[in-house]
């Protein structure tokens, strides 16, 4: 199975901070990354899909880049409703893995 | 509107069953790949189990490979999670979602639904 880890696991930034986090699979999946935003008590939201396009209706201060192994989500300037857990998910081959998530929380 | 709605969980015992099942409401779900994907309590997105548009691919986690069982019924725009063997750690929110490919053949899970519940206890 691939293996995808994010770091870091927690961070605490605030509103306006620029926020990078990293996602890193254990084998190269081309260009086949997702991106979520997932808050308490709710479904994940897709943001990213195809490791940098954005999907519709997402804001453009999220941006992702990277291909192969080596991945990161950006948010450019972070806004109150940003405040969640973002998860990276494989789709290059079955089991469908995620990552283990990246909360960020208001410093 | 577009849309995917879980139903099914609730309280059962280990060793029992239980069928989830995940309605498609504004779009035809004849189209799409569809995944139950699960939450235990606190912890992160574990994917559980896909079908393909038209049935003839499954596919499982290790973990509930010959126990749970995903299914389809086009005709209904119904998928199904049948939840076998239930063991203490399958205590989770399961959600179902859609498998959607968008620009240069990449697929991502588009629609979500709200998640049912299940606890084995």
């Amino acid at each position: 199975d691939i293996q995808l880890t994010q770091s870091p696991s927690f961070l605490s930034a605030s509103v306006g901070d620029r926020v990078t986090i990293t996602c890193r699979a254990s084998q190269d999946i081309s260009r086949y990354l997702a991106w979520y935003q997932q808050k308490p008590g709710k479904a994940p939201k897709l943001l990213i899909y195809a490791a940098s396009t954005l999907q519709d209706g997402v804001p453009s201060r999220f941006s992702g880049s990277g291909s192969g192994t080596a991945f990161t989500l950006t948010i450019s300037s972070l806004q109150p409703g940003d405040f969640a857990t973002y998860y990276c998910q494989q789709l290059d081959t079955y089991p469908y893995t995620f990552g283990p998530g990246t909360k960020v929380d208001i410093k | 509107q577009v849309q995917l709605v879980e139903s099914g969980g609730g309280v059962v015992q280990p060793g029992r069953s239980l069928r989830l099942s995940c309605a498609a409401s504004g779009f035809t779900i004849s189209d799409f790949g569809i995944h139950w994907v699960r939450q235990s309590p606190g912890k992160g997105l574990e994917w559980v189990a896909g079908i393909s548009s038209d049935g003839g691919i499954k596919d499982y986690t290790d973990s509930v490979k010959g126990r749970f069982s995903i299914s389809r019924d086009n005709s209904k725009n119904m998928v199904y999670l049948q939840l076998n063997s239930l063991k203490d750690d399958d205590t989770a929110v399961f959600y179902c979602a859609r498998d959607w490919f968008g620009s240069e053949n990449f697929d991502a899970f588009d629609i979500w639904g709200q998640g049912t519940m299940v606890t084995v206890s």
